[in-house]
């Protein structure tokens, strides 16, 4: 009963380091995404992941690199990090026909100092 | 006009009461609507699924105004732990993003 499960769930950087957050669910969904969410400005979309061997950026994908790894994972990298990176990370998988069926993991709480 | 706008409230609303709150959005060739909630320091879980003209479940509806392009949810009976934010997410067919809002806040109280 797993769904969709995210690593670290809390880390703490310091401004230059990089670091990479995991996801991976085992729902057999096509589609997965990386969400952002700060206080007052909602979830915003970081990259999505449509299908296998494909991504694609979203809203704000600045600073960030992903990897499609399998159908099952999907990683976002933060190369270099900064402290307007702070923000909860979650991580969604749908299927392709229900694209709006997001099912997400319980977030990672990233602080940059 | 953002592609999705929620008063971000707080509703605040004693145990019991009914409440409603709606979601205006841009794109009019939006065909599916979801609500999720989103607990304090978790994740969204999806509530209700709209691909109609509405939805309903137990103490939760859901309506959609094509014309007017907004989807509302009504909560009725409102339970303490009916307390939440509440996120609408617009769709629409072929390749799209799920464009969340920014939820509005429902407090009820004793």
């Amino acid at each position: 009963n797993a769904g969709v499960t995210q690593t670290p769930k809390f880390q703490v950087l310091k401004t230059g380091q990089s670091m990479t957050l995991q996801c991976a669910q085992d729902m057999n969904h096509n589609s997965m995404y990386w969400y952002r969410q700060d206080p007052g400005m909602g979830l915003r979309l970081i990259y999505y992941s449509a299908s296998e061997g494909t991504t694609d950026k979203g809203e704000v994908p600045n600073g960030y690199n992903v990897s499609r790894l399998n159908k099952r994972e999907f990683s976002l990298r933060l190369e270099s990090a900064a402290p307007s990176q702070t923000s909860v990370y979650f991580c969604a998988s749908s299927e392709a026909q229900r694209a709006g069926e997001l099912f997400f993991g319980e977030g990672s709480r990233l602080t940059v100092l | 006009r953002k592609e999705v706008e929620q008063d971000p409230g707080p509703f605040n609303v004693p145990e019991g009461a009914t409440v409603a709150f709606n979601c205006t959005y841009s794109n009019s060739a939006s065909q599916s609507f979801f609500w999720y909630r989103q607990d304090c320091r978790k994740e969204p879980k999806l509530l209700m699924s709209v691909y109609s003209s509405g939805n309903e479940d137990g103490r939760f509806t859901a309506q959609l105004n094509r014309a007017s392009q907004y989807i509302s949810l009504l909560i009725r009976d409102s339970k303490l732990s009916d307390s939440a934010t509440y996120l609408c997410v617009p769709t629409s067919g072929g390749s799209y993003i799920p464009t969340f809002g920014r939820g509005t806040s429902l407090i009820v109280h004793p």
